[in-house]
C-alpha cells in the first residue's frame, strides 16, 4: 500500500524567513496531494492541494511543488508569521470513483521565532 | 454550505466500558464518511470509511466498529474500551459518487477520548 514519508519532524524558523517541508510517496498511482495545517487541539484544515497533472500551485504565501518522477512533493511558506506555527501534514491519495483513501505523513511541527 | 459535527467533544471512560461517538454532516447528500484516530503527538490513522448507508470498510483490525444508519450519520463504537483506544477521533467527509468528486476531505472538530 501507499506510504508517505515527511521531514523534518520539527522545524524552527525566524519570523519573515521561509519554511520548506518535504514529503515522498511510494505509490506511483497516487494523483492527489493535499496539505493540512493543525493547530493545537484543533481539527486539521486543508491549506492547499495539488493534483498530478500540475507541477506547482501557489496561494499567496503558500506554494506546493510536485515531482512525479521522483515521487516527492514539498510545501513552501514564505514570509512566515507567528500564526503559521502549527503541525503540518502532507498526504497522498489515489482518488477513485467511489472513495479516496488518504494516507498521511507523520507531520512537521513548525515553530516561528519572533 | 456544508458543516460537520461531532459529539461529544471530550470523553473520559474507564477501561472495559462501551463507546459511542457520533458524526453528522449537513448541507450535502450521499457523502463519503471517514473515521480517523490521532494518538497524542502523532499522525492520522484511517480506521473506517463508508460510501453509503450500511456500507463500512475497515482499514485496521481492532477493538472498534463503525456503522452508518443514515446518509449523513456515522457512528464509531466499541463494546469494551482498552487503554490504547485513547486519542483524538476525527470524522471527515468528502463528496460521494453522486456528486462532483474532488477527493478532498474535510474534518470535523473531533472527540478527545481518554481511557483510564
Amino acid at each position: 500500500g501507499e506510504n508517505v514519508e515527511q521531514h523534518p519532524s520539527t522545524l524552527s524558523v525566524q519570523e519573515g524567513d521561509s519554511a520548506v517541508i518535504k514529503c515522498t510517496y511510494s505509490d506511483s498511482a497516487s494523483n492527489y496531494f493535499p496539505w493540512y495545517k493543525q493547530e493545537l487541539g484543533k481539527r486539521p484544515q486543508l491549506i492547499i492541494d495539488i493534483r498530478s497533472n500540475v507541477g506547482e500551485k501557489k496561494d499567496q504565501r503558500i506554494a506546493v511543488t510536485l515531482n512525479k518522477t521522483a515521487k516527492h512533493f514539498s510545501l513552501h511558506i514564505t514570509e512566515t508569521q507567528p500564526e503559521d506555527s502549527a503541525v503540518y501534514f502532507c498526504a497522498a491519495s489515489k482518488g477513485g470513483s467511489s472513495a479516496s483513501k488518504i494516507i498521511f505523513g507523520s507531520g512537521t511541527r513548525l515553530s516561528i521565532r519572533p | 454550505s456544508q458543516t460537520i459535527h461531532q459529539w461529544p467533544a471530550t470523553l473520559v471512560q474507564p477501561v472495559g466500558s462501551p463507546l459511542s461517538l457520533e458524526c453528522t454532516v449537513e448541507g450535502t447528500s450521499n457523502p463519503n464518511l471517514y473515521w480517523y484516530r490521532q494518538a497524542a503527538g502523532r499522525g492520522l490513522q484511517l480506521l473506517f470509511y463508508s460510501v453509503g448507508i450500511g456500507q463500512i470498510s475497515s482499514e485496521v483490525p481492532q477493538n472498534l466498529s463503525a456503522s452508518r444508519p443514515q446518509d449523513r450519520q456515522f457512528i464509531l463504537s466499541s463494546k469494551k474500551l482498552l487503554l490504547s483506544d485513547s486519542g483524538f477521533y476525527l470524522c471527515a467527509w468528502e463528496t460521494g459518487r453522486s456528486g462532483r468528486r474532488t477527493d478532498t476531505q474535510y474534518f470535523g472538530p473531533g472527540t478527545r477520548l481518554t481511557v483510564l
